[in-house]
C-alpha cells in the first residue's frame, strides 16, 4: 500500500516568516494529494489540495507542490501568523479512496 | 462544522467489554471512514464503505468491527480483541464513488480510554 513520510515532525517559525513541509510518497499510481490542518482539540480540516495533473496550487497564503517524477509534495504558508499554529498532515491516495496520512507536524508561530 | 457528528465525546471501557462508537451524517456522501490517531502517528485507516452495505478493511482493522446498514451511519465497534484500544478515534466521509477522491469531512472525534 501507499506509505507517506512527513518532514519535518516539529517547525517553529517567527511570526511573519515562511514555513515550508515536505512530504514524500512511494505508490506512482497515487493522484489526490490533499492537506489537513488540526487546531489542539479540534478535528482535522481540509486546508488545500492538489491532483496529480497540476504541478502547483495557491490559495492566497498557501500553497502547495507536486514533483511527480520524485515523489514528493510541499505545503508552503508565507506571511505567517499565530493563528497558523497547528498540526498539519499530508495524505495521498490512489483511486480506491484510501487515504494514507503522513505522521503529521507541528507548527508553532512565535510571536 | 455541522453535518458530521460522533458520540460519545469521551468513553471509558473496561478491559474484557466491547464498545460501540457512533456516527452519523446528513450530508449524503456515500462514503465514510474510521481512523484512530495516536500521538506522533497520524490517522490511520481502521474500516471504510463506499456505499451501503459494504465495507473493506483499512491499514489497521484487526479488533474492530462495523456496519453500514443505512447511508448516513457508520457505527465501529471495538471489541475485547483489540490490544491498545486506548486512542482519538475519528470519523469522516467524503462524496463517495461519484466525485472520486475528495474532501474527506471528519467528527469531532471520541476519545475512549480503556481502564
Amino acid at each position: 500500500g501507499e506509505n507517506v513520510e512527513q518532514h519535518p515532525s516539529t517547525l517553529s517559525v517567527q511570526e511573519g516568516d515562511s514555513a515550508v513541509i515536505k512530504c514524500t510518497y512511494s505508490d506512482s499510481a497515487s493522484n489526490y494529494f490533499p492537506w489537513y490542518k488540526q487546531e489542539l482539540g479540534k478535528r482535522p480540516q481540509l486546508i488545500i489540495d492538489i491532483r496529480s495533473n497540476v504541478g502547483e496550487k495557491k490559495d492566497q497564503r498557501i500553497a502547495v507542490t507536486l514533483n511527480k517524477t520524485a515523489k514528493h509534495f510541499s505545503l508552503h504558508i508565507t506571511e505567517t501568523q499565530p493563528e497558523d499554529s497547528a498540526v498539519y498532515f499530508c495524505a495521498a491516495t490512489p483511486n480506491d479512496y484510501k487515504l494514507s496520512f503522513g505522521a503529521g507536524t507541528t507548527v508553532t508561530v512565535r510571536a | 462544522d455541522g453535518g458530521i457528528t460522533q458520540s460519545p465525546k469521551y468513553l471509558f471501557r473496561k478491559e474484557g467489554q466491547n464498545v460501540t462508537l457512533s456516527c452519523e451524517q446528513n450530508l449524503n456522501h456515500d462514503a465514510m471512514y474510521w481512523y484512530r490517531q495516536d500521538p506522533g502517528q497520524g490517522l490511520r485507516l481502521i474500516y471504510y464503505s463506499q456505499i451501503v452495505n459494504d465495507f473493506q478493511k483499512g491499514d489497521i482493522a484487526e479488533g474492530y468491527s462495523v456496519s453500514r446498514e443505512k447511508k448516513e451511519s457508520f457505527p465501529l465497534t471495538v471489541t475485547s480483541a483489540q490490544k491498545n484500544p486506548t486512542a482519538f478515534y475519528l470519523c469522516a466521509s467524503s462524496i463517495g464513488l461519484a466525485g472520486g477522491p475528495g474532501e474527506q469531512f471528519f467528527g469531532p472525534g471520541t476519545r475512549l480510554t480503556v481502564l
